[in-house]
């Protein structure tokens, strides 16, 4: 059971957009920011947002991250085939970091 | 930029301890501003933390896992270390090695490939 609650699936066809939802507390998500990792297939994760609503360089603008209160949420617009992943949200709780259990996003 | 890679057996027996490392290059283990920490995958399954260690080798270990746990920093090599002691098949799964930066508010900047560790006698 995970500290953060994410939806284990979500799905769009190309070009539509998707919203994966991350539910977390005051101890986490309420008082920190979010990361969100993209994890391809058979690879290590990667980081997607930083900072709640930051973007690293080589990240496209299609992914944007936002919170409210103590949940966060990851937005993909403009979907595209080699977005198929899995995506996880993090934030730091208390004494350790959490992981939400994952979103697997199926491009149809 | 920087390169992280996991080292260590695949297999280890049950009761016994789980020794891994992770090599950096492309940047210093003693830059300010990044903590070095390990997080594992266990087959088909979510992301855990494990615990991170500081540039001036101060680690903080996720409760769940502390009792067994030490990571230890290697500045003469730009390592850094796990050791997970008294393993049983729950710790089977994948370890990625990470460079995370500092704050309750950081992220996990940087992932090694990950190294698959099974516990089996």
């Amino acid at each position: 059971q995970s500290v953060l609650t994410q939806p284990p699936s979500a799905s769009g066809t190309p070009g539509q957009r998707v919203t994966i939802s991350c539910s977390g507390s005051s101890s986490n998500i309420g008082s920190n920011a979010v990361s969100w990792y993209q994890q391809l297939p058979g690879t290590a994760p990667k980081l997607l947002i930083y900072s709640t609503n930051e973007r690293p360089s080589g990240v496209p603008d299609r992914f944007s991250g936002s919170k409210s209160a103590t949940s966060a949420s990851l937005d993909i617009s403009g979907l595209q085939s080699e977005d198929e992943a899995d995506y996880y949200c993090a934030a730091w709780d208390d004494s350790r970091w959490v992981f939400g259990g994952g979103t697997k996003l199926t491009v149809l | 930029q920087v390169q992280l890679q996991e080292s260590g057996p695949g297999l280890v027996k049950p009761s016994q301890t789980l020794s891994l490392t992770c090599t950096v290059s492309g940047g210093s283990i003693t830059s300010h501003n990044y903590f070095w920490g390990w997080i594992r995958q266990p087959p088909g399954k979510g992301l855990e933390w494990i615990g991170r260690i500081s540039t001036s080798g101060s680690p903080r270990y996720n409760p769940s896992l502390g009792s067994r746990l030490t990571i230890s920093l290697d500045t003469s090599n730009n390592q850094f270390s796990l050791e997970l002691r008294s393993v049983t098949a729950a710790d089977s799964a994948m370890y990625y090695c990470a460079r995370t930066i500092v704050g309750v508010s950081g992220w996990f900047e940087s992932w090694g490939q990950g190294t698959l560790v099974t516990v089996s006698s």
